[in-house]
């Protein structure tokens, strides 16, 4: 167990919804980091936060979003779904979020889009 | 851009086996790098990590990997594999000199353990 949550562990939903996925960070932990794991593209970089704030954005696309609360805890947002969204949603945490870091995984969001 | 290359999709060994995993890195600069394993159902979790120094790393349960600069390489090593060693294992990598934190992954190897 890395202390890291994720909730749901699976969704199934329609094509066009619009979903949120949930993400709790070690103890500690500030920065949050999101990833995507599809068949065909592998583990993307999606998208990171540092206490509250956007620090970096890789492949996330204008139909997703993200933010950080105040407690820490991250959603992602994810709408106007498409078949090619299914894919496992990874969040990560770090303590700075900086290159000395190490990032410890969550167990994943199952996404099925039908 | 940055990529990361497992060379090995999937890798069928016989317990006690030798292991070897190749991972390269397109990056000029400096790197960290990682090797990530995620056993079936569960999360990733980090096996080890260079950031600088002794180029031969050791990690946990058994496996090491050495960094070469000149091949841009990190390969991943276990002189005797067991049956739990089944799962799939990531290198990752990020260019130090980034201002921000984001993982590079490869496709992962596959590799499966035969008692």
């Amino acid at each position: 167990d890395s202390g890291v949550t994720q909730t749901p562990k699976h969704l199934i939903t329609a094509t066009g919804q619009r979903v949120t996925l949930r993400c709790s960070p070690r103890s500690g932990d500030l920065s949050v980091y999101w990833y995507q794991q599809s068949l065909d593209q592998g583990l993307q970089f999606l998208i990171q936060y540092y206490n509250g704030e956007e620090r970096a954005k890789g492949n996330i696309l204008e139909r997703f979003s993200a933010q950080q609360f105040p407690d820490l805890h991250s959603e992602l947002n994810l709408s106007s779904l498409e078949l090619g969204d299914s894919a496992l949603y990874f969040c990560a945490s770090s303590p700075q979020g900086i290159n000395t870091d190490t990032q410890y995984f969550g167990p994943g969001t199952r996404l099925t889009v039908l | 851009a940055q990529s990361v290359s497992q060379h090995n999709h999937h890798v069928i060994l016989s317990e006690a086996a030798s292991l070897e995993l190749g991972c390269n890195y397109s990056y000029g600069g400096t790197v960290n790098l990682f090797w990530y394993v995620q056993y079936p159902g569960q999360h990733l979790q980090l096996l080890l990590k260079y950031f600088s120094g002794d180029p031969l790393v050791k990690g946990i349960k058994g496996f090491e990997a050495e960094f070469i600069k000149s091949k841009f390489s990190f390969n991943l090593r276990k002189p005797s594999v067991q049956w739990s060693d089944t799962a799939e294992y990531f290198c990752a990598a990020f260019p130090r000199g980034a201002g921000s934190y984001q993982l590079t992954f490869g496709k992962g190897t596959k590799l499966s353990v035969i008692p």
